[in-house]
């Protein structure tokens, strides 16, 4: 089956600082991938739809300065968390589906990234 | 508009008893259904789906049957496992703008006792 890896797993990091996310469809192309947060003990929400070879599209509220997405390349989409303050600790998950499965609507997720900011 | 109502948890059974998980949905048009399921430190991975009415989605012992008349997507399994403690989430995807979008549910958190 299609596999979606994510990096790191945890990071810890202080106040100010950036972290960068990564997100890698391991087996298929993938030229969408989504960015989810999650909070504890809460549903997904969608932060932006990451589009290789442009912009990402960003959801209503999400700030696309604070949250930069890149999608360099079909198979690697990155979300960086620019002066990240402990509002941001989160667990940040990615996901895609590869074109044979885009009919079918069918997602495939990363493990997440869990991310503290002290 | 589109929008997933799922039964709040946490869900708490004893091993062998007989779960039900409510779902249900608001849509334009007949979108396919999902069941999602994240283990404890996990992402998501997909439980079972259903793509059109009457249908019926199964993995793991766990059955969901897409019901129009009723909107509903409800997830059962006879037995449960305390491997089966875990958060699940009903999802329904669509597209707007030509991009696949997904609602998903609050998330219901089972937690199965030895």
């Amino acid at each position: 089956g299609a596999v979606v890896s994510q990096h790191p797993s945890w990071v810890i990091c202080k106040s100010g600082t950036s972290v960068k996310i990564e997100c890698r469809s391991l087996d298929f192309q993938a030229t969408t991938m989504f960015w989810y947060r999650q909070f504890p003990k809460q549903s997904l929400m969608l932060m932006a739809t990451s589009n290789e070879g442009s912009k990402a599209t960003y959801e209503q509220g999400v700030e696309k300065d604070k949250f930069l997405i890149n999608h360099a390349s079909l198979t690697l989409s990155t979300l960086t968390v620019t002066s990240a303050h402990p509002e941001d600790s989160s667990f940040y998950i990615c996901s895609a589906f590869p074109p044979a499965k885009r009919n079918t609507g069918e997602l495939f997720f990363g493990e997440g990234s869990r991310l503290t900011v002290l | 508009g589109n929008s997933v109502t799922q039964m709040e948890g946490p869900v708490t059974l004893s091993e062998e008893a007989f779960l039900t998980i409510n779902c249900t949905y608001t849509a334009t048009g007949y979108p396919s259904l999902f069941w999602y399921v994240q283990y404890p430190g996990e992402g998501l991975q997909l439980l079972l789906k259903a793509t059109k009415a009457d249908d019926k989605g199964s993995n793991k012992g766990f059955e969901a049957t897409y019901r129009k008349e009723t909107t509903s997507f409800h997830l059962e399994k006879g037995s449960v496992q305390v491997s089966d403690s875990a958060v699940y989430f009903c999802a329904l995807p669509f597209i707007t703008s030509g991009t696949y979008k997904y609602i998903f549910g609050t998330g219901t958190r089972l937690k199965v006792l030895a």
